[in-house]
């Protein structure tokens, strides 16, 4: 069965920064693996998803993710954030053997200061 | 465009008492459509997944149950409530083809007492 883990429970930076939220998946097989932005209260709002092709994929909002089968992740980065970027950030996993079943991680909180 | 819509926005309910919360996506026919269960402050859990009218998936069940009576609806329900039922529950949907984006809905927050 896949797992997938996020590392940092919170991340705090100031506006401007660059930040890198970490993800790493655990499958011995094909696996889509996307990540999701939540803003307190709300549901959650597609950011990136990666299945083949390019290691690094680009996302709403300036968002980007890399993945990388030798280290099983699939970090998310952003070169300047906004305040406006503060929220939980999920990454999740999906084998392509059954795609209706999603394994989220546990999320990233991200602060952003002005 | 598609909406979904997700009822009631939210509850507080007695243990014991039964539930049923509601789902409904616009704009879309035969979408891919899911449940799932987020803790205070937690992750979500995936709780079942439906591809058609009248057949639903169990992944956890934490006694609960799902149904599809329609193509664009899907509840989620159970007679007795526990304690640990206490969370936000988050309709999604999917297109029917491959591995899609979800969608979310705004959520349900339910508060057992």
């Amino acid at each position: 069965t896949q797992t997938v883990s996020q590392s940092d429970a919170h991340v705090t930076v100031f506006e401007g920064d660059s930040v890198e939220l970490r993800c790493n998946y655990s499958y011995g097989g094909s696996i889509y693996l996307s990540w999701y932005i939540q803003h307190h209260g709300h549901g959650l709002q597609f950011l990136l998803k990666y299945y083949s092709g390019n290691p690094v994929v680009q996302g709403v909002n300036g968002f980007e993710a890399e993945f990388s089968k030798s280290d099983s992740s699939f970090h998310l980065r952003k070169a300047s954030v906004h305040w406006s970027d503060s929220a939980v950030y999920f990454c999740a996993v999906s084998a392509t053997s059954n795609t209706n079943k999603v394994v989220f991680g546990t999320g990233t909180r991200l602060q952003v200061l002005p | 465009a598609q909406t979904i819509h997700q009822w009631p926005v939210a509850e507080i309910k007695a243990v014991g008492s039964p539930l049923s919360l509601g789902c409904t996506i616009k704009g879309k026919s035969s979408p891919n459509l899911y449940w799932y269960w987020q803790a205070t402050g937690g992750t979500l859990q995936q709780l079942f997944y439906s591809i058609t009218v009248g057949q639903v998936e169990s992944v956890v069940q934490l006694n609960l149950s799902a149904s599809r009576p329609k193509d664009d609806q899907f509840i989620l329900s159970t007679e007795k409530l526990l304690l640990s039922h206490s969370g936000f529950y988050l309709c999604a949907w999917s297109s029917d083809w491959g591995q899609d984006t979800q969608y979310f809905g705004p959520g349900t927050r339910l508060l057992v007492l």
